[in-house]
């Protein structure tokens, strides 16, 4: 079946540091690959995305390449800000009918001052 | 305005006792979607309707029942409430459930506490 890994938190990092948070995924076929995020109290909201590969997904700084060859899809930062405290989750989309997101276990990002 | 809206935002009941929760998309998206997300935060889908129609089904209690009375919304019904149904409940909806890269806009979360 499908599944999808991500490294455990908390990540604690001084505000500016360089951010990775790993993501490998399980699926056949190409499946799209997706990063949402959760802030406290809050929903989840997509941050980026990728649906082939080789495609770098990017936002608000953030990026992430999907890469067919080591089934990853790595979360980047070149410089966290303490406003990008939050809960991290990397999904899957299979190939096929439907439109099921499977979810990693999520990753907390602390960005302390 | 918001995009998608649950209510209500904090539910605490005892066990034993039927609830539901309520949610509307003003998206005009074809599909909905419930999730539910444990005290460790992992998330999984329980339900998906597109247009009124179910579409996915996981293994969930028959104690759960969804109800999509129009596109719009999509309410979930727990009968029977036990200890291990609290976690925080979340509604999503997309355009379709057939593009590669759609987006899943999700409402606020519902915390549900049994008691």
């Amino acid at each position: 079946g499908n599944s999808v890994t991500q490294m455990e938190g908390p990540v604690t990092l001084s505000e500016e540091a360089f951010l990775t948070i790993n993501c490998t995924y399980t699926a056949t076929g190409y499946p799209s690959l997706f990063w949402y995020v959760q802030y406290p109290g809050e929903g989840l909201q997509l941050l980026l995305k990728a649906t082939k590969a080789d495609d770098k997904g990017s936002n608000k700084g953030f990026e992430a390449t999907y890469r067919k060859e080591t089934t990853s899809f790595h979360l980047e930062k070149g410089s966290v800000q303490v406003s990008d405290s939050a809960v991290y989750f990397c999904a899957l989309r299979p190939t096929g009918g439907g439109n099921k997101l499977t979810f990693g276990t999520g990753t907390q990002l602390k960005v302390e001052l | 305005d918001t995009a998608v809206s649950q209510t209500p935002k904090y539910l605490v009941t005892q066990m034993g006792n039927d609830k539901s929760i309520k949610c509307e998309q003003n998206l005009g998206h074809d599909t909905m979607y419930w999730y539910k997300q444990d005290s460790k935060k992992f998330l999984k889908i329980m339900f998906s309707y597109n247009n009124k129609e179910l579409i996915i089904n996981e293994t969930v209690p028959n104690r759960f029942s969804p109800k999509s009375p129009d596109k719009a919304h999509l309410n979930l019904h727990i009968n029977s409430l036990e200890l291990g149904d609290s976690a925080v409940y979340f509604c999503a909806s997309s355009q379709t459930n057939t593009g590669r890269s759609e987006t899943q806009y999700f409402g606020p979360g519902t915390r549900l506490l049994v008691l």
